[in-house]
Order: structure tokens, then C-alpha cells, then sequence
């Protein structure tokens, strides 16, 4: 079964720093990845997603994410944090061959501080 | 905006009661998850519907049942409310048949049992 984990419940980081959300995952089939987001009283919006062609994917608000097989890690980043990234960053996988569904991680809350 | 949409927004019942939830998919997408978020659980998948069949299943409770009509819109439906079923219930959508589309969330209905 697939399985998700992020690694920090809880981020936080000045305005302009790095962000770095982590996230591995374990799958026995070649997975896809996704990034999604949610911001306070609203639903999940996609930020990138691998699915098997590049390993590095850039998504929405400067996001991107490396895909290394040989970790099993699908960690976010963000070069310069903004005020507005301040949410609730979820990783999650959906397998090649099965199912559709996704399989979430438990989260990670963002922090910025001024 | 994604395109999907749920009513209602808030929910508030008392235990034993029955609810429905519903859900509009994006114009187009055949198929219609549902998903559950709770501080002790996470974000879970409860239940899949593509053209009007179940396609897969989650840990969904005995209690609650789901369906897809004609018009491809889904109904959850929730029944001998517990308290511990207090969550914030997501719908999403997409075209359906593949693990690498994406999942389309919708607003969600926060559901409070007292």
C-alpha cells in the first residue's frame, strides 16, 4: 500500500528565506506526486504534480519540487517566502495502475514570519 | 475557483441524525471523490464514483453511503451521526481513468455534530 510522510507538522520561516517542505513517500509501483495547498476555510489547490517526466517541476507561486527516486522524496521548495504562503501544504500520491484515489500526508503548516 | 461545487457550506445536526451532502463536479469530468478531513485522521478517501458507478472504495463507514446520478452530480449521505464524524468533507473531480489527472477540489462542507 502507498503510504505518504512529511516530515514537520509545523514550518516556519522568515519572509524571503528558503522554504523547504519535505515529503517521502513509499509506492511498489513507479507513483505520481502531488503537491496540493490549502489556505485557511477554503479547499485543496493543486501546486505541481510528477508524473513520470521531468524530476524537476515547477508549479504555481514559485513552487517546485525534485523528484529523486533513490531517496523516495518529493520535497517542496520556494526560494523566497512571501506573507501570502503562509497555509497548509499537503503531499500526496496516487499509484499508476490501481486506484485513482490519493493517498495524503499528514501535512505541513506554514509559517511566515515578518 | 476550481469549478466544483458543494452545498451546503456549514452543517450543524445533532448525533443520531441523518445529513446529505452534495456535490457538483466540474462540467465535463466524469468521476467524483470524496474525501474526509479530520484533525485526529488527516485527509482520507472515502469513496469513488466514475459515470455513475463506484469504482473504489476507502474507509468509509457503514454509516454513510454515496451515489452518482445522470447528471453526474454525487451525494454523500451521512446517518446515526456521531460526534467523532464532525470533519470538513471534500468533493473533487476530474476527467477519470487515469492516476495522473488531477483532482479538483472543491470548497468543502464543514459538518459539526453535537
Amino acid at each position: 500500500a502507498q503510504s505518504v510522510t512529511q516530515l514537520g507538522s509545523h514550518v516556519s520561516v522568515s519572509e524571503g528565506a528558503l522554504v523547504l517542505l519535505r515529503c517521502n513517500y513509499s509506492s511498489s509501483v513507479p507513483p505520481y506526486l502531488f503537491w496540493y495547498v490549502q489556505y485557511p476555510n477554503q479547499g485543496l489547490q493543486l501546486l505541481l504534480k510528477y508524473t513520470s517526466a521531468a524530476t524537476l517541476v515547477k508549479g504555481i507561486n514559485g513552487f517546485e519540487a525534485e523528484f529523486k527516486k533513490s531517496e523516495t522524496s518529493f520535497h517542496l521548495t520556494k526560494p523566497s517566502a512571501h506573507m501570502s504562503d503562509a497555509a497548509e501544504y499537503f503531499c500526496a500520491v496516487s499509484d499508476l495502475a490501481g486506484a485513482q484515489k490519493l493517498v495524503f500526508g499528514q501535512g505541513t503548516r506554514l509559517t511566515i514570519n515578518p | 475557483d476550481s469549478g466544483v461545487t458543494q452545498t451546503p457550506k456549514h452543517l450543524i445536526t445533532a448525533t443520531g441524525q441523518r445529513v446529505t451532502l452534495r456535490c457538483s463536479p466540474r462540467s465535463g469530468d466524469l468521476s467524483v471523490y470524496w474525501y474526509q478531513q479530520s484533525l485526529d485522521q488527516g485527509l482520507q478517501f472515502l469513496i469513488q464514483y466514475y459515470n455513475g458507478e463506484e469504482r473504489a472504495k476507502g474507509n468509509i463507514l457503514e454509516r454513510f453511503s454515496a451515489q452518482q446520478f445522470p447528471d453526474l452530480h454525487s451525494e454523500l449521505n451521512l446517518s446515526s451521526l456521531e460526534l467523532g464524524d464532525s470533519a470538513l468533507y471534500f468533493c473533487a473531480s476530474n476527467i477519470g481513468g487515469r492516476g495522473d489527472d488531477t483532482q479538483y477540489f472543491g470548497p468543502g462542507t464543514r459538518l459539526t455534530v453535537l
